[in-house]
């Protein structure tokens, strides 16, 4: 299974200034049909996950853009350009290339 | 739009076994895979398994073979996971989620079953 690793596991942040996210997979996220399937989800208090980024740098629909997603192979990053309050939650990273699909262990991100 | 409605929360004792249904609507059903996702209490989200709507494709995680069983009813664009010999470690808030080619972009509200004594 690829293991998904995400730095850092807690992220207090100031208002309006940016954070970061870190997630590194144990193999490879490229997938034979030349995508790389490495997504971001936002998790906030009592509301189901939310997609937020995918193939590594593509917001989805409705996602500020204050989120963006870069990176490639093995290594990815997700970053808040501005922290709102309503950005408080844990953030997952996700791969998709390969069978199980694999998570990392989520990053908190709060306000300071 | 896109909605995915889950049955209600459910208590178990150890040993039982658990069906979730979650009924789809907003889109064509039978055009998207389904997965099932867990969060169990201070733990990441754990994939559990994908299911196509329409024909016999199924793929569980390994850890939950023998144990899990998802099933699909087109009449009713609902999709279900049944997971059986329940014990405390499968205590969790259990997800349907659309995946639209890899990605998952459409979670439903999440079921919570407690199991326990």
């Amino acid at each position: 299974d690829i293991v998904m690793t995400q730095t850092p596991l807690s992220s207090p942040v100031t208002l309006g200034q940016p954070a970061s996210i870190s997630c590194r997979s144990s193999e490879s996220l490229v997938h034979s049909d030349g995508n790389t399937y490495l997504s971001w989800y936002q998790l906030r208090p009592g509301q189901p996950p939310r997609l937020l980024i995918y193939k590594i740098s593509n917001r989805f629909a409705g996602v500020p853009d204050r989120f963006s997603g870069s990176g490639a192979g093995t290594d990815f990053i997700l970053t808040i350009s501005r922290v709102e309050a309503e950005d408080v939650g844990i953030y997952y990273c996700m791969q998709a290339t390969q069978f199980p699909r694999t998570f990392g262990q989520g990053t908190r991100v709060d306000i300071k | 739009q896109v909605q995915l409605v889950q049955s209600g929360a459910e208590v178990k004792t150890p040993g039982a076994s658990v069906k979730i249904s979650c009924k789809a609507s907003g889109y064509a059903f039978i055009n998207y895979f389904m997965h099932w996702v867990r969060q169990a209490p201070g733990q990441s989200l754990e994939w559990m398994g994908i299911i196509s709507p329409v024909t016999t494709y199924r793929h569980y995680a390994q850890k939950f073979q023998g144990r899990v069983t998802m099933t699909s009813d087109t009449s009713t664009s609902t999709i279900y996971m049944e997971l059986s010999s329940l014990t405390s470690d499968d205590t969790a808030v259990y997800y349907c989620v659309r995946a639209d080619v890899q990605d998952f972009d459409s979670w439903g509200q999440g079921t919570l079953v407690t199991v326990s004594s």
